[in-house]
């Protein structure tokens, strides 16, 4: 069954540093999030990308943040000059154009020091 | 921006019981999820389901969409059914609101 696949599972950066979180939808599909997950709490929506460009994005997706899609394949987070409040667990998902249902990555965890 | 809250959020379990969580949801919903989160930390899907009532294996979900809720079935629970559960509803632009989650323990 195809899954949605995300790289690397767990990343340790310390504060101020770029990372970059990567995830490869499902292939057939259309559009594509980001979610994070704070330890306890939960699941908050960043982003929505569809179509080479961002749909929707909330508060929390400030200029730091960026998200792209390299290539037919990959769909990447790049957080810039990360913040201690960035320490999450990531999540990407993806969904077919013609239904609602998103799937989701196992998840990267960040822990910024 | 859309509420969405579960109840209870915390249930402990004698393996073989049965329990049922729910879902409430402050504004019409295009769709509804329940998710599994797994000791892994995984999100796995367990039901997409708008309205209805959807039943796989032990677990079964309801959602009356009128009048904003949505029901999780656990029926003859084992120790693997341990974890949160979270709903999750669709709005705006296919985003989705979750809800704080239903934290499982079933104990043997």
């Amino acid at each position: 069954e195809p899954e949605v696949t995300q790289t690397p599972s767990h990343q340790v950066t310390q504060m101020g540093q770029e990372v970059i979180l990567r995830c490869v939808p499902i292939s057939n599909h259309l559009y594509f999030y980001w979610y994070r997950q704070i330890l306890g709490q939960k699941v908050e929506f960043l982003v929505s990308f569809y179509n080479n460009e961002i749909s929707e994005k909330s508060e929390i997706f400030d200029d730091r943040f960026s998200v792209e899609r390299p290539d037919g394949s990959n769909f990447t987070l790049k957080i810039r000059s990360t913040k201690l409040e960035d320490s999450a667990m990531y999540f990407c998902a993806s969904k077919q154009g013609a239904t609602y249902e998103q799937y989701f990555g196992p998840g990267t965890r960040l822990t910024v020091t | 921006g859309i509420q969405v809250e579960q109840s209870p959020p915390d249930l402990i379990l004698q393996e073989g019981a049965n329990s049922t969580l729910r879902c409430n949801f402050s504004d019409s919903v295009n769709n509804l999820q329940w998710f599994h989160q797994n000791p892994w930390g995984q999100l796995i899907n367990l039901f997409y389901i708008p309205s209805g009532t959807k039943q796989n294996g032990r677990l079964s979900a309801t959602t009356v969409a009128t009048e904003r809720y949505s029901l999780l079935y656990i029926s003859s629970s084992q120790t693997t059914d341990s974890g949160v559960y979270f709903c999750a509803v669709y709005y705006g632009n296919n985003r989705l609101a979750f809800g704080k989650g239903n934290q499982v323990v079933v104990i043997p």
